[in-house]
């Protein structure tokens, strides 16, 4: 069974602190990205990786960063958290083919950042 | 950049009727996905249409691409309340397979 993990379903961290979302898929996928879904916004897309070391923009990529040092892992992290990033925060992977094919989502981390 | 908008963003329908959710972009998309996000959980996927005007069905469920691939839509006869949740498009943001999601419509059927 194909599998996405997220590290944690719920986290709560302070305002300042730097923090960590992990991210692992065991489908030898090349693709993998973060996204964060609030309420009337839809799913936005923060960072993406096609390779190992390889690491793409997304539409929001401001207060966020992200590392891929192995295929199967690819994590977010916010440098100084902020109450606006307190959001349900989903990481997905797909195959890389040259043209988008489907993406597997891992159960999503709600972090609240008071 | 390339935007994918989805309408309507709510839809309350009672049992039995139908729905339709519509995605639009504003490029050219090579191919589009479906996803169905339940409450609570995270998005699936559903289909992928490639081909310029295709229809693809999955029991209730119609998906179309069209012809120019610029839009798509979801079509879903007779609801139950087992179809609540929110669909979403997505379509393909460039050359490695980034995906661009819609913001999504949120489907509540009434018993």
């Amino acid at each position: 069974d194909v599998k996405v993990t997220q590290s944690s379903r719920y986290l709560v961290k302070r305002t300042g602190e730097k923090v960590f979302l992990e991210c692992v898929q065991d489908m030898d996928h090349e693709n993998m990205f973060w996204y964060r879904q609030d309420p009337g916004l839809g799913l936005r897309l923060i960072y993406f990786s096609y390779d190992v070391k390889m690491k793409e923009k997304g539409d929001i990529p401001e207060g966020y960063s992200v590392s891929r040092e192995k295929k199967e892992r690819f994590s977010l992290i916010l440098e100084s958290a902020s109450t606006n990033q307190t959001s349900m925060y989903l990481c997905a992977s797909s195959r890389l083919t040259g043209q988008a094919t489907e993406a597997f989502f891992g159960q999503g981390t709600r972090l609240t950042v008071v | 950049g390339q935007q994918v908008m989805q309408i309507p963003q709510y839809q309350h329908v009672q049992e039995g009727e139908d729905f339709t959710t519509y995605c639009n972009s504003s490029t050219t998309l090579s191919n589009i996905q479906w996803y169905k996000q339940r409450p609570g959980g995270h998005p699936v996927f559903l289909i992928q249409l490639v081909k310029s005007g295709e229809v693809k069905k999955q029991k209730r469920l119609t998906f179309q691409f069209g012809e120019a691939k610029k839009n798509s839509s979801l079509h879903i006869t007779a609801t139950q309340t087992t179809d609540v949740g929110t669909y979403f498009c997505a379509g393909n943001g460039g050359s490695q397979g980034n995906l661009i999601f819609g913001k999504g419509t949120k489907l509540s059927v009434k018993p």
